[in-house]
Parts: C-alpha cells; structure tokens; sequence
C-alpha cells in the first residue's frame, strides 16, 4: 500500500528544477505532499484530489494522474530552503476506500546547493 | 498561536514499563493521527481519529493504544514497550475541509526503549 517515490535523492544548484515522482498501485483519493527539514516536523506542501487537477504553490506545484495512480511534484528554479525531505502521503479510493488513512513514501532528499 | 504539542519530546525508558505519549491541538480540529518514522521507511500510521470517540488502526498499530475522549487530545499508550518501538513518533491534526486533510504536525516525540 505504500507508494513509491522516485528519485531517492536528488543534488541541485540554485536555480535548477527537479521533478519527484509519487506511484501507487491502488486507486488513489487523494495524494498529500509533505517537505520536513533535518530535524523538524513535516510541513504541509499541498493536496490533489482525484480528479487529475495541478496545483501550484509559488514555484513548487504538483499533478495528480488519477488514472495512472501517479503524482508529480515540480520544484522550478529551486532556492536553498528547498533543500529537505519531501514525502508523498496517499489516500485510497475506489472500492476498499478508507479515507484518513494514509500511506506515505519513503521520501526523497533533496540538496540545492549555492 | 495555532499549534500542536506533544509531551515529552523526548524520552528513554526500559522494556515493559508503560508510558504515555500527550498530544494537543487548539485548532479545533475534528481528525488526529499519530505516526512513526524510522530511517528509510518514511513515516507510518499508527492510529488515526476521525473525530470524538472514534479511532480506526493504521498502518502498524500492534503494540499501541489511543484514545479520543476529547477533540483536542488524542494520545498515544504503550503498554509494555519494546526496543522496537524506539522511533520518532509525530501526531498531527487536520480540519479537514471538504475531504482535504491538510495535516499540521506536531515537534515530535524522540522514543528510546532500552
């Protein structure tokens, strides 16, 4: 149940994009995506609901493929507060749905350096 | 200030002496979750509470109990601890509106059983 995210790790300079991938193998609510900081609690990013829709957060926004169970999160011209752990959380949907449980990934590390 | 508090944040204890983990929201929120998160495995489910009175297991409840007599506490019992619960527990809190469960976390509780 858990998703797969993909790249495990990602290194950046400043001002270089970067694309996250999130896959599930069952059919998705909603997909939730989490930044934590070495040392700090995750921090909320944004929410896709099923539906195919992108949403965008200042240069960071992300898209939901309902259909291919997949979502994407899009760093653009990434700055330094970037740098951190970003997580896919998922909720499933469909038949066997169980809204308020969520599985997350096992996270991606992102580096930006100067 | 809107927040989430967990008691203690950190603590070392021995095998089978029960203990309890606090966790407080002022935000009103009707949903609660608390998580662990070991190295690699991204964060688990424990337990999840979708409002007063009703709990439901997540992804590894085994050895965890919780209680919701209160929307604003929600915390978190073990029994007869294990060195493998020793993790980094987080609860968070969401409204949620319209099916968007936008979790704020709370600062963690660092667990060590010897």
């Amino acid at each position: 149940q858990q998703p797969v995210q993909s790249p495990q790790a990602v290194i950046l300079r400043e001002g270089e994009d970067a694309v996250i991938n999130c896959s599930s193998s069952k059919a998705l609510y909603s997909v939730h995506w989490y930044r934590q900081k070495h040392g700090e609690a995750p921090v909320f990013l944004m929410i896709l609901l099923k539906g195919g829709e992108q949403k965008g957060h200042d240069k960071i926004s992300a898209s939901f493929n309902e259909k291919k169970q997949q979502s994407s999160l899009y760093l653009t011209a990434s700055q330094l507060s970037y740098s951190g752990t970003y997580f896919c959380g998922t909720e499933i949907g469909g038949r066997g749905s169980t809204l308020g449980r969520l599985y997350f990934g096992r996270g991606t590390q992102l580096t930006v350096w100067p | 200030e809107a927040q989430v508090t967990q008691n203690p944040r950190y603590l070392i204890t021995v095998t089978g002496k029960k203990l309890t983990v606090t966790c407080s929201q002022n935000m009103n929120h009707e949903y609660m979750s608390w998580y662990r998160q070991d190295p690699g495995l991204g964060l688990r489910q424990i337990y999840y509470s979708m409002n007063v009175e009703v709990t439901d297991k997540g992804d590894v409840p085994e050895g965890y109990k919780v209680s919701r007599k209160e929307k604003r506490n929600f915390p978190l019992i073990l029994e007869s601890p294990s060195p493998n619960q020793t993790s980094l527990y987080f609860c968070a809190s969401s409204l949620p509106d319209r099916g968007r469960h936008e979790q704020y976390f709370g600062p963690g509780t660092r667990l060590t059983v010897t």
